[in-house]
């Protein structure tokens, strides 16, 4: 069974340009997450779909930042404009069940973002 | 509030030690998780274990072992007879059963030398 993917693995842009980020999730998975690591911090949390629905999108910065789960299938955070605190990497998450605050997320491999 | 604290930044030691990373959590929750993942320099987060808040019993999976101690808040990990493999950023989690997110704390960077 393949794991959760995330494209691309690595992106470089400058101040001020759009960037997009995709995971796909674990086949099957309803729940998906989004989470940041800035450099030597934690891993915070940003939003969680169910399906296609946002269920909780406490954690997003700002309106800069923008995520889409069209389908219920994979999911898109587009960052616009790009800011030099947006640097970090960028984690997905899916869950298999419905609600799923007591299931295991199985994380991607994270996109590197910097901008500079 | 929920936080977890992870106060060793990093652990060197010397392959075939015995290394414990600590982990101290927070919360008002009576039901909740606690989770260890694994981020070797590949960089994707690896899940280790799963424990529940009414669950202290202690486990052990090969040379990894887990400590879970309600009394004091604490959810330590221990490798026995650690390999060069073990080298990795180690995060441990919170996830409060009537919420979805997961609070990590700041990770452990373990090196083992051979």
């Amino acid at each position: 069974e393949a794991g959760v993917t995330q494209f691309p693995s690595h992106s470089v842009i400058e101040k001020g340009q759009t960037v997009t980020l995709r995971c796909d999730p674990i086949s099957g998975h309803d729940n998906l997450y989004w989470y940041r690591r800035v450099m030597g911090k934690e891993i915070k949390f940003l939003l969680h779909f169910v399906k296609e629905s946002k269920q909780d999108e406490s954690g997003m910065p700002n309106n800069r930042f923008l995520a889409e789960r069209t389908g219920g299938t994979y999911s898109t955070l587009k960052v616009q404009p790009a800011e030099l605190e947006d640097s970090g990497v960028y984690f997905c998450a899916s869950s298999p069940v419905e609600r799923g605050g007591t299931d295991t997320q199985y994380f991607g491999p994270g996109t590197r973002l910097t901008v500079l | 509030a929920q936080k977890v604290t992870q106060a060793q930044t990093e652990i060197s030691v010397v392959e075939k030690e015995d290394v414990t990373l600590d982990c101290v959590y927070e919360t008002r929750d009576t039901t909740y998780y606690l989770f260890w993942y694994k981020q070797p320099p590949s960089g994707e987060l690896v899940f280790l274990i799963r424990r529940n808040s009414f669950d202290e019993q202690n486990e052990i999976s090969g040379r990894y072992s887990w400590n879970f101690q309600k009394s004091t808040s604490s959810f330590n990990f221990t490798i026995t007879a650690s390999q060069v493999v073990d080298s990795a950023v180690y995060f441990c989690a919170l996830n409060e059963y009537n919420t979805d997110k997961l609070i990590f704390g700041t990770g452990t960077r373990l090196q083992v030398f051979p």
